[in-house]
């Protein structure tokens, strides 16, 4: 009953330095987002992808870039990070094209630091 | 999506109902509302979402009032562990890929 799973959940990063996170969902689910959390703030949205193929800008895309590689997995690349992006980065994955009102399943994060 | 607004904190005693307000007065007419809740520094968990007609699940109940300005989650009967930020947000149905915008949310506190 693993849901949405990323990895990793701890990561400490330079500055310049590239990295991707990895998303994984088992739910069989076609939409998969991105998203930022920073301190005492709600989410931001960085990309989405609603189907296999397909990927779109959120809110706050600058510095960062998705790949859709098949229908479970949704990665997230920063190639030269930097310390505003220090931040906790969470994935979710919804039902069929995210209408029919489908509720967004989220996983449990991965906080990044970047120095 | 319209904006919501909540409190920004709340206490509730253990055991009695938490009532959680939101109001979103520019919310149109294909707009749903939806409820999520944060605990600690976990993801998001969904708790229930409605478009005019109240609601109910295992987790709370969501009321909207009938001009849908505004709306009310209830969790009947509050324990510890419904310690957690709660968010209010409203989303149109568009057939693609939704998009949630969170705000900063309700900090429940459950207290014995």
């Amino acid at each position: 009953n693993a849901g949405v799973t990323q990895t990793p959940k701890f990561q400490v990063l330079k500055t310049g330095q590239s990295m991707t996170l990895q998303c994984a969902q088992d739910m069989n689910h076609n939409s998969m987002y991105w998203y930022r959390q920073d301190p005492g703030m709600g989410l931001r949205l960085i990309y989405y992808s609603a189907s296999e193929g397909t990927t779109d800008k959120g809110e706050v895309p600058n510095g960062y870039n998705v790949s859709r590689l098949n229908k479970r997995e949704f990665s997230l690349r920063l190639e030269s990070a930097a310390p505003s992006q220090t931040s906790v980065y969470f994935c979710a994955s919804t039902r069929k094209g995210g209408g029919s009102n489908q509720p967004q399943h989220f996983g449990d994060g991965t906080r990044l630091s970047i120095l | 999506d319209a904006k919501t607004t909540q409190p920004p904190s709340m206490d509730c005693a253990e055991g009695r109902a938490a009532n959680l307000p939101c109001n979103h007065s520019t919310i149109s007419g294909n707009e749903y509302v939806y409820w999520y809740r944060q605990i600690h520094s976990q993801g998001p968990q969904y708790i229930i979402h409605g478009l005019k007609n109240n609601e109910t699940n295992e987790m709370a109940s969501l009321i909207i009032t009938e001009d849908r300005k505004s709306s009310t989650l209830i969790l009947p009967h509050a324990t510890l562990r419904d310690t957690a930020v709660y968010y209010c947000i409203v989303r149109v149905e568009t057939g693609t890929a939704s998009k949630l915008t969170f705000g900063t949310g309700t900090r429940l506190q459950v207290t014995l």
